[in-house]
């Protein structure tokens, strides 16, 4: 069975702070999908990034970074320099990749980050 | 549409009536996902569709629960007899094919609040 941990309930920090939000998964599948969302309070999930269970480069997006190591199952992300408008909830999100599958998704809990100005 | 449409935004039921929630997913988009988000269960997968057909109805929670879609476009998901852990928002989301890779467009979400 698929899962997604994500440790960390709820982070606040002040402007301009660096925050990392943790992300560990487990799966059977060899072949899979890795993913986080961002959850404003507008309340629609907005992609942010997809990464590749074969693809364990490392990505930066402006003031995004994810780090993705098999060996330890997990998919953190990095807000460097955060502002007030990345105050949201966080999900990191697993799907299988199984050709005929439904490729649904597998929720973490979610990470409720607050920046204060 | 340019996203995926929801309707209603807001919908507030009596226990023990039926409700319908309704997707209208990106024009063209092949893929349909319903998603349940609940304080208590986070976000929860509940149902696939690829064109009309649901292949993957293995997240319902129950019998009282049903969706369809016709023309391979707009969805509906029907709760019968509703009860109060029912009370969520209910995510829906299409994709152009079947791969993940392209991501999903979320829309809005319906809430529900079952009194």
């Amino acid at each position: 069975a698929q899962k997604v941990t994500q440790a960390q309930t709820e982070i606040s920090v002040v402007e301009k702070e660096d925050v990392t939000l943790d992300c560990v998964y487990e799966t059977r599948d060899t072949t899979y999908y890795l993913f986080w969302y961002k959850q404003p309070p507008s309340g629609e999930l907005v992609f942010l990034i997809r990464r590749n269970s074969f693809d364990e480069q490392n990505e930066i997006s402006g003031r995004y970074s994810w780090n993705f190591q098999k060996s330890t199952s997990s998919f953190n992300f990095t807000i460097t320099a955060s502002q007030v408008v990345d105050s949201a909830v966080y999900f990191c999100a697993l799907s299988e990749a199984r050709r005929g599958g439904s490729e649904k998704l597998v929720f973490g809990k979610g990470m409720k980050l607050t920046v204060n100005p | 549409g340019a996203g995926v449409s929801q309707s209603p935004s807001n919908k507030v039921t009596e226990k023990g009536k039926d409700v319908e929630l309704r997707c209208d997913p990106i024009s063209g988009h092949t893929a349909l996902y319903w998603y349940r988000q609940s304080l208590g269960q986070g976000l929860e997968f509940l149902i696939y569709f690829q064109g009309n057909s649901a292949p993957d109805k293995s997240g319902l929670p129950s019998d009282r629960f049903s969706a369809e879609r016709t023309g391979g476009s707009v969805s509906t998901l029907t709760i019968q007899r509703t009860q109060q852990e029912d009370s969520a928002v209910y995510l829906c989301a299409s994709s152009l094919v079947v791969r993940a890779g392209l991501g999903y467009t979320f829309g809005s979400g319906t809430r529900l609040t079952v009194v």
